[in-house]
């Protein structure tokens, strides 16, 4: 059984458009994240949620809006899509905030034409 | 910035031989962490050290950690052709938010 699982896992999309990206953990979890990686690697947080509450908001335009329906579900909603938001985006969880182990899922590469 | 950095950038070594990575950080931190990440694949947790730790084995991993330093080791001995990823250090912050920093990771090839 997967533990984090993303859909879709391709994402290839014209500018402008609006997307969504949507991500389960079985784990039980208590905090989701979302993290961008860049073209070079670079992972960088976006977003946290623990228990269905935003924790951490990293900057991140106001394009991009979190969803956590319940404490399973963390979705991402991506308005009027840029080119430099591709990328590919990582749902992760952990038993806790932050300080334990994380578990991600394989990641939606977005491209954007 | 907190963000940690893997030294070196990349890594190729024969099958068989020891593979060692560095990270370095910059803040005082609770504890540090190790990610591998196959092509195409998520990253996968390895290993985590807590700050009053200085050692810690798993399988083929060991694992260092110097806090006067802000700097951590990975060693994979007798490396396989199936470690073949990239190596990521992650840590938290003591006195701040409740995220880990990534720093760029180590791209490991093992040749047969």
């Amino acid at each position: 059984d997967t533990a984090v699982s993303q859909t879709p896992k391709y994402l290839v999309t014209q500018m402008g458009n609006d997307k969504s990206i949507k991500c389960e953990q079985n784990l039980g979890h208590d905090t989701m994240y979302w993290y961008k990686q860049d073209s070079k690697k670079f992972l960088k947080i976006m977003f946290s949620y623990n228990n269905k509450e935003l924790i951490i908001n990293e900057t991140v335009p106001n394009r991009f809006s979190p969803k956590s329906p319940d404490k399973a579900h963390l979705n991402l909603h991506i308005n009027s899509l840029e080119l430099g938001d591709s990328a590919v985006y990582f749902c992760a969880s952990s038993l806790r905030e932050a300080q334990g182990p994380q578990h991600f899922g394989d990641g939606t590469r977005l491209s954007i034409l | 910035s907190q963000q940690g950095e893997e030294d070196p950038q990349a890594l190729s070594i024969q099958e068989g031989e020891n593979a060692t990575m560095n990270c370095s950080y910059k803040t005082s931190i609770n504890n540090l962490q190790w990610y591998r990440q196959n092509s195409g694949r998520g990253l996968v947790h390895l290993i985590l050290i807590r700050s009053n730790e200085r050692e810690k084995h798993s399988g083929r991993l060991r694992v260092t950690l110097d806090t006067s330093k802000k700097s951590s080791s990975l060693l994979i001995t007798a490396s396989r052709a199936a470690d073949t990823a990239s190596y990521f250090c992650a840590t938290d912050w003591a006195q701040g938010a409740q995220k880990l920093v990534f720093g760029q990771g180590t791209r490991l090839t093992i040749n047969p």
